[in-house]
C-alpha cells in the first residue's frame, strides 16, 4: 500500500535553531499537509499545499514556518527559530483530491526543542 | 472555538465487548467525517469514514452511526480486542479544507 514517507523520525534540536521535516508525499497525490500533535494532545491543522502554493493556513502556522516543495517528490516543512514549544510530533498528509480521497498520514517526524 | 468534541477521553472495555466513541460537531457545512486509530509512535491511521447523506456504516468491526440533525457521529466497535488498544480520533471536513480532529480517546481493550 501506498505510504507518506517522513524523515527524520526523530529530531532534537537547540531553541533558536532552524529545523526542516521532510516528507515524501503519495506519488499520485496533488494535495499535501502538514499537521502536528502536541504530547497528548489532538492533532491540529497547520497548512495545505497545492499548485505549489499554500491554499490554506492555521493561526499556528506564523511567520516562522514555511513550506516548499522543492523537487517533484519532497514536500518540507521549516521552522527557523525554534521554540521550546514547538516540541510535537509533526505530520505530513496528501491526498489525491481536493475531497480528500486517498487522505493519508505519515508516521510523523518527533521534533524535540532544548 | 473547538469545532469537533469527543468523548470519553479515555475507555476500557472488556475483550469481546462493544466500545463506543462519541463525537459532535459544530459545522453543519462538515461533509466527511473520519475516523482515525493511531498507535503509539505512529501516524493516525484511516479506519472509516462516513458522509452525510447515510445514517450508518458498517465494515467488519467498525461501525459508524451519523445523527445528522444532532450534528453527532460515534464509533462502535464490535467483539472488541486487545489489539485494538489505540487512540480513537475523530475529525469533521468539508471538501478542500483541512480537517478537524477531536481532542481522542484512549482505549484499553483487557484480555
Amino acid at each position: 500500500e501506498p505510504e507518506v514517507t517522513q524523515t527524520p523520525s526523530h529530531q532534537v534540536t537547540q531553541m533558536g535553531q532552524e529545523v526542516i521535516l521532510r516528507c515524501v508525499p503519495i506519488s499520485n497525490h496533488l494535495y499535501f499537509y502538514w499537521y502536528r500533535q502536541i504530547l497528548g494532545q489532538k492533532v491540529e491543522f497547520l497548512v495545505s499545499f497545492y499548485n505549489n502554493e499554500i491554499s490554506e493556513k492555521s493561526e499556528i502556522f506564523d511567520d516562522q514556518f514555511s513550506v516548499e516543495r522543492p523537487d517533484g517528490s519532497n514536500f518540507t516543512l521549516k521552522i527557523r527559530s525554534t521554540k521550546l514549544e514547538d516540541s510535537a510530533m509533526y505530520f505530513c498528509a496528501s491526498s489525491e483530491g481536493w475531497d480528500h480521497y486517498g487522505y493519508t498520514f505519515g508516521s510523523g517526524t518527533r521534533l524535540t526543542v532544548v | 472555538q473547538q469545532q469537533v468534541k469527543q468523548s470519553p477521553q479515555s475507555l476500557i472495555v472488556q475483550k469481546g465487548g462493544i466500545s463506543i466513541i462519541n463525537c459532535a460537531y459544530e459545522n453543519t457545512a462538515f461533509d466527511y467525517f473520519p475516523w482515525y486509530q493511531q498507535f503509539p509512535g505512529k501516524g493516525p491511521a484511516l479506519l472509516i469514514a462516513i458522509r452525510p447523506d447515510v445514517s450508518e456504516k458498517k465494515e467488519g468491526r467498525f461501525t459508524i452511526s451519523f445523527n445528522k440533525s444532532a450534528k453527532q457521529f460515534s464509533l462502535h466497535i464490535m467483539d472488541s480486542q486487545p489489539g485494538d488498544s489505540a487512540t480513537y480520533f475523530c475529525a469533521a471536513t468539508r471538501a478542500g479544507n483541512q480537517f478537524y480532529f477531536g481532542t481522542g480517546t484512549s482505549l484499553t481493550v483487557i484480555p
